[in-house]
């Protein structure tokens, strides 16, 4: 039951371009989307939310959108730099009786070409 | 304040025998995640800990899978009896909340790599 999903599992992008990160969820539960990105070696790193009643945040180069009634949300990083090179993953997060648990996606791969 | 910090970095271990992993989270963080990662895939949910209590269990934690937290402070993730199929990285994050305010953003370590002969 993959309830976020991520169908890109890599993107090219040139350096300066925009890179756009798609993410599609099934669970209407969720309250709030994060994106993490990941570097070879180590652990994910957060890097910008959204609360499921937000349309939109925005946070220097890196701007999520969020489309409650298509179940979708979206990264947008302009402009890409060679070093946003990495893995991304789009996560929700559900509050159930057991707490809070966050839920990741497959990762999407970015390669920013210089 | 070091972040999250997990050991062994790497372990590999003949199947059959059991392995066992730490995670000291970020020392004010009073909820703990245990992880697992394969190769291609999203981290997927496997326990959560508020203070000492576990909340959580996934279905993917089979009966040969034990984690604590002792005292509410550092956790360990047992495997016994380990399998082929349990090769992944174990990935550890912690996080501070009350209630259910914020994003509840989780500080990972780098991981625990298995791989079972």
């Amino acid at each position: 039951d993959q309830q976020v999903k991520q169908n890109s599992p890599s993107l090219s992008v040139q350096e300066g371009r925009i890179s756009i990160l798609n993410c599609d969820y099934t669970n209407s539960m969720f309250d709030y989307f994060l994106w993490y990105k990941k570097y070879p070696a180590e652990g994910p790193t957060f890097l910008i939310s959204i609360s499921s009643i937000k349309d939109k945040n925005e946070d220097g180069r890196f701007t999520v959108f969020l489309n409650k009634s298509a179940k979708h949300l979206s990264l947008h990083i302009v402009p890409s730099q060679p070093g946003d090179s990495a893995v991304y993953f789009c996560a929700a997060r559900v509050f159930n009786t057991g707490g809070f648990k966050t839920i990741f996606g497959a990762g999407t791969r970015l390669f920013v070409k210089a | 304040d070091t972040g999250v910090s997990q050991n062994p970095r790497h372990k590999i271990t003949k199947r059959g025998q059991n392995v066992t992993f730490r995670c000291d989270p970020i020392s004010e963080h009073n909820r703990l995640y245990w992880y697992r990662q394969t190769l291609g895939q999203g981290p997927e949910f496997l326990t959560y800990f508020q203070n000492e209590a576990q909340l959580e269990k996934s279905r993917l934690l089979s009966d040969r899978f034990s984690a604590e937290r002792p005292k509410g402070s550092f956790s360990t993730l047992e495997i016994q009896r380990t399998e082929q199929g349990d090769s992944a990285m174990y990935l550890c994050a912690s996080s501070l909340g009350f209630m259910q305010s914020g994003a509840n953003v989780l500080t990972f370590g780098a991981g625990s790599r298995l791989t079972v002969l």
